[in-house]
C-alpha cells in the first residue's frame, strides 16, 4: 500500500531565511507525488507535481521540490520565505493500485513565517 | 481555468438533520472526490466517483452517501448528522492523468 509522511507538524522560519518541507513516501509503484498548499478558510492550490519527467520539479510561487527514490523523499524547499508562504502544505501520493486515481494525503505541515 | 464550485461556505446544521453538500465541477472531469479535513488527520477520502451514477467508498464512508446523475455534479449527503460530522468537507475532481483541483471547501458545524 501507498502511504505518505510529513515529518513535521509545524515549521517556524524567519522572513527571507530557507523553507525546508520533508516528506518521506512508500509505494510498490513508480509514484505520482504532489505538494498542495491551503492558505487559511480556502481550498488546497496544487504546488508542483512530480511524474517521473524530471527528479526536480519547480513549482509556483518558488518553491521546488526534488524527488529521490534511493531515500524514498519529496521535500519542498524554497530559498526565501515571504510571509505570504505562512499556510499549511500537503504531500500527496497517487494511488493506483485500484485502477482509480486516488490520492494519499499526508497529515500536513503548518508553516509559520516570522517577521 | 478549471473551476469547483461547492454551494456553501459554511453550513451549521442540527443533529439529525439531512445534510447535502454540493459540488459542481466546470471541465467535463470524469473523476470526483470528497474529502473531510480534520486537525492533525490531514485529508480523509470519504467517497469517490469516476462515472455519472458510479460510486467507491474511500477510507471512511460510514454515516455518508453520495449522488452523481449528471457528470458536472457530485453530491454528499449526511443521511442523519451528528456532532462528530463537524468538519471541512473538501471536493475535488480530476481526469486520471492530471491532478486535482478543489473546491473552496464547506465548514460544516453539528451542533
Amino acid at each position: 500500500a501507498q502511504s505518505v509522511t510529513q515529518l513535521d507538524s509545524h515549521v517556524s522560519v524567519s522572513e527571507g531565511t530557507p523553507v525546508l518541507l520533508r516528506c518521506n513516501y512508500s509505494s510498490s509503484y513508480s509514484p505520482s507525488l504532489f505538494w498542495y498548499v491551503q492558505h487559511p478558510n480556502k481550498g488546497l492550490q496544487l504546488l508542483l507535481k512530480y511524474t517521473s519527467a524530471a527528479t526536480l520539479v519547480k513549482g509556483i510561487n518558488g518553491f521546488e521540490a526534488e524527488f529521490k527514490k534511493s531515500e524514498t523523499s519529496f521535500h519542498l524547499t524554497k530559498p526565501s520565505a515571504h510571509m505570504s508562504d505562512a499556510a499549511e502544505y500537503f504531500c500527496v501520493v497517487s494511488d493506483l493500485t485500484s485502477g482509480t486515481y486516488k490520492y494519499i494525503f499526508g497529515t500536513g505541515t503548518r508553516l509559520k513565517v516570522l517577521a | 481555468d478549471v473551476k469547483v464550485t461547492q454551494s456553501s461556505r459554511y453550513l451549521v446544521k442540527r443533529t439529525g438533520e439531512k445534510v447535502f453538500l454540493e459540488c459542481v465541477q466546470d471541465m467535463d472531469h470524469e473523476n470526483m472526490f470528497w474529502y473531510r479535513q480534520d486537525p492533525g488527520l490531514g485529508l480523509r477520502l470519504i467517497y469517490f466517483s469516476y462515472d455519472v451514477k458510479m460510486k467507491e467508498k474511500g477510507d471512511i464512508p460510514e454515516g455518508y452517501s453520495v449522488s452523481r446523475e449528471k457528470k458536472e455534479r457530485f453530491s454528499l449527503i449526511l443521511e442523519s448528522a451528528s456532532t462528530n460530522q463537524t468538519s471541512m468537507y473538501l471536493c475535488a475532481s480530476g481526469r486520471t492523468d492530471s491532478p486535482y483541483t478543489f473546491g473552496s471547501g464547506t465548514r460544516l458545524t453539528v451542533v
